[in-house]
């Protein structure tokens, strides 16, 4: 597609329920990145994929959140036992070069907005 | 610690005039500074962006202003039209290595008519 493609939408669990997050990054791009938006505050880095290897895991908020890439391509975040803390916006973005170099910045897609009741 | 810090939270600004938005970073290894805009139920867009190489950077009605000794760098969005108003972060990383760029807590900006 020709941008990054998020699924669902909207989720809404319940307090303990597991839940998994999807990305469809932009066809060929070498990095994915998963950020997690609180409400009206700024995206907040959560783990970075380079291909299919995870090269930085250091925003994962708890051992609860888990993150695959598994072919490099599709990305899935899964968040076990959910807590009410966990409810915001997880934003997928993708960059056709490495983190850093960002030429031309990161396409972000529209996000899952997670409520967990 | 927050890395970037960016102000002011929220700007009105009448319809015509020029939106300032500032930020403010510690670490001098950054050397990619992008601002992205964001309207509610989407992700964040890249607007513009600039390396330290240079002091200023135009696209259209936005600008960026770039301070290298001061470690600021602020958005300035000309002839401010009802259809900017958004939520604006500005971002930082280094191309050094693999560093995902860190945001700003965002602006939220109503331009009203």
């Amino acid at each position: 597609g020709a941008g990054v493609s998020q699924s669902p939408r909207y989720k809404v669990a319940k307090r303990g329920q597991d839940v998994a997050l999807r990305c469809d990054p932009i066809s060929g791009h070498v990095s994915l990145f998963w950020y997690q938006q609180a409400l009206g505050q700024g995206p907040e880095f959560l783990t970075y994929f380079q291909n299919e290897a995870q090269l930085d895991k250091s925003g994962l908020p708890s051992d609860r959140f888990f993150a695959e890439r598994p072919e490099g391509s599709v990305s899935t975040l899964k968040i076990q036992r959910t807590q009410q803390e966990d409810s915001a916006v997880y934003l997928c973005a993708s960059s056709l070069e490495f983190a850093g170099t960002g030429g031309y910045g990161y396409t972000f897609g529209s996000g899952t907005r997670l409520t967990v009741v | 610690q927050q890395q970037v810090k960016q102000s002011p939270q929220s700007l009105i600004v009448q319809k015509g005039g020029i939106s300032i938005i500032n930020c403010a970073y510690e670490n001098t290894a950054f050397d990619y500074f992008p601002w992205y805009q964001q309207f509610p139920g989407k992700g964040p867009a890249l607007l513009i962006a600039i390396r330290p190489d240079v002091s200023e950077k135009k696209e259209g009605r936005f600008t960026i202003s770039f301070n290298k000794s001061a470690k600021q760098f602020s958005l300035h969005i000309m002839d401010s039209q009802p259809g900017d108003s958004a939520t604006y972060f500005c971002a930082a990383s280094m191309s050094s290595g693999n560093t995902p760029l860190v945001f700003g807590k965002g602006t939220r900006l109503s331009v009203i008519a």
